[in-house]
């Protein structure tokens, strides 16, 4: 059965600085991979993807991460972060199923605060 | 773009009650999916529906639950007797029908049971 860990439960970083959220998978055939965004209030927006091809993938919002087979990872970068960024974050991992889609398997989520 | 909408947003309900959830994914999508966050928990699968039945469902997707797309543009989760466990933000979401096509959620309805 497929897994996702995000060890950071909550990160703290000023505007304007780098951020990278951490995200390890365990899946045992090639994972589809995602990291969706979810501000208070809202629902989950997804972020960016990753299938197949290019390992680091750009997203929405400035966002990119990069899919590390060897380390099991799909790490979310951004190289500089404005406060609007302030949001809950979460990695999940794909298993495509016929005629059932692609089922969804999601870390825990990371809270990102910005400071000013 | 287009989006998925659910309704309510918020719904308080007594145990033992019956609510239903109501959600419109987008029209041209294939695949429905009902997901659930307890507050402070990860957020957790509970069914896909695809071509009018049932594909996939959790443990958690027990006897107390059930969907139903009853027209060409909604789609439900019922409750039939809520428990106190049953609060939570549920979330619906929809997919098209392309290899891997990710899934758009809703804003979520937060259920909570008094």
């Amino acid at each position: 059965a497929q897994s996702v860990t995000q060890p950071d439960i909550h990160i703290t970083v000023s505007e304007g600085a780098s951020l990278e959220l951490r995200c390890n998978y365990s899946y045992g055939a090639t994972p589809y991979l995602f990291w969706y965004v979810q501000s208070p209030g809202q629902g989950l927006q997804l972020l960016l993807k990753y299938f197949s091809g290019d390992t680091l993938v750009q997203g929405i919002k400035g966002f990119e991460a990069e899919f590390k087979r060897s380390q099991s990872s799909f790490n979310l970068r951004k190289p500089s972060v404005h406060w609007s960024d302030a949001a809950e974050y979460f990695c999940a991992v794909g298993a495509i199923i016929r005629g059932a889609g692609n089922m969804l398997t999601f870390g825990g989520g990371t809270r990102l605060m910005v400071k000013p | 773009e287009p989006e998925v909408t659910q309704t309510p947003s918020h719904q308080v309900t007594q145990m033992g009650q019956e609510v239903i959830l109501r959600c419109v994914p987008i029209s041209n999508h294939l695949y429905f999916y009902w997901y659930r966050q307890i507050l402070g928990q990860k957020v957790e699968f509970l069914v896909s529906f695809y071509n009018n039945e049932i594909s996939e469902k959790s443990e958690i997707f027990d006897d107390q639950f059930s969907v139903e797309r009853p027209d060409g543009s909604n789609f439900t989760l019922k409750i039939r007797s809520t428990k106190l466990e049953d609060s939570a933000m549920y979330f619906c979401a929809s997919s098209g029908d392309s290899l891997g096509s990710p899934l758009h959620f809703g804003n979520g309805t937060r259920l909570t049971v008094t």
